[in-house]
């Protein structure tokens, strides 16, 4: 079944260990997004790429960054994990923009800073 | 901030009831999405309706837009258990149509 898949489910860090998170997609999507989700929370769009275009939300900080090296991957790299970024990362993607196209999600991935 | 806000936080029925959970938002909107959220998971993409139309249905799911109140509703119909969930509606803007921006969710728990 085509689908997206994120890995690990859960991934336990230590403060200011470096960490990636990996998320791949069976369904050929132009789109992908990392979202971050706090515990009762909305989740919160950190970026995505449309194809190689990587497009940056104004507040996310220098800290995140991310990678897509092929249309199937997409990674997110968080260079110094503080305690405040404990959180479940969302992996989406999409044919098209969210104007015209609805979004698939992955499972997620837990995030733990010790 | 234009996240948008639903109501209410917290839901719960007994099953076989309706549940009715509302979304407002704050400026004019492309489109407006709902999402379930069952508990640790992924969100699940449920019904999306677009500014020029005012109510959708799919399955036991109805979805109804008030553009000059800036307001939509989801409603479940003869609840189960296993629609126990969050719900999150999410708007794309007119402004910005490259992003969805999530409101805050409803927690329904639907009671066996």
């Amino acid at each position: 079944d085509a689908m997206v898949i994120q890995n690990p489910r859960y991934q336990v860090t230590q403060f200011g260990k470096p960490v990636t998170l990996s998320c791949s997609q069976t369904l050929n999507h132009n789109v992908m997004y990392w979202y971050q989700q706090k515990s009762s929370q909305a989740p919160k769009l950190l970026f995505h790429y449309y194809d190689k275009d990587f497009n940056n939300e104004a507040d996310t900080p220098d800290n995140f960054q991310s990678r897509r090296p092929n249309t199937s991957f997409c990674f997110l790299d968080i260079r110094s994990p503080g305690l405040g970024d404990a959180a479940m990362y969302l992996c989406a993607t999409s044919r098209g923009l969210p104007s015209t196209d609805t979004q698939y999600f992955g499972p997620g991935t837990r995030l733990t800073v010790l | 901030s234009q996240q948008g806000e639903e109501d209410p936080q917290a839901l719960s029925i007994q099953e076989g009831e309706n549940a009715t959970m509302n979304c407002s938002y704050k400026t004019s909107i492309n489109n407006l999405q709902w999402y379930r959220q069952n508990s640790g998971r992924g969100l699940v993409h449920l019904i999306l309706i677009r500014s020029n139309e005012r109510e959708k249905h799919s399955g036991r799911l109805r979805v109804t837009l008030d553009t000059s109140k800036k307001s939509s509703s989801l409603l479940i119909t003869a609840s189960r258990a296993a629609d126990t969930a969050s719900y999150f509606c999410a708007t794309v803007y007119s402004s910005n149509t490259g992003k969805l921006i999530f409101g805050q969710g409803t927690t329904l728990q639907v009671k066996p």
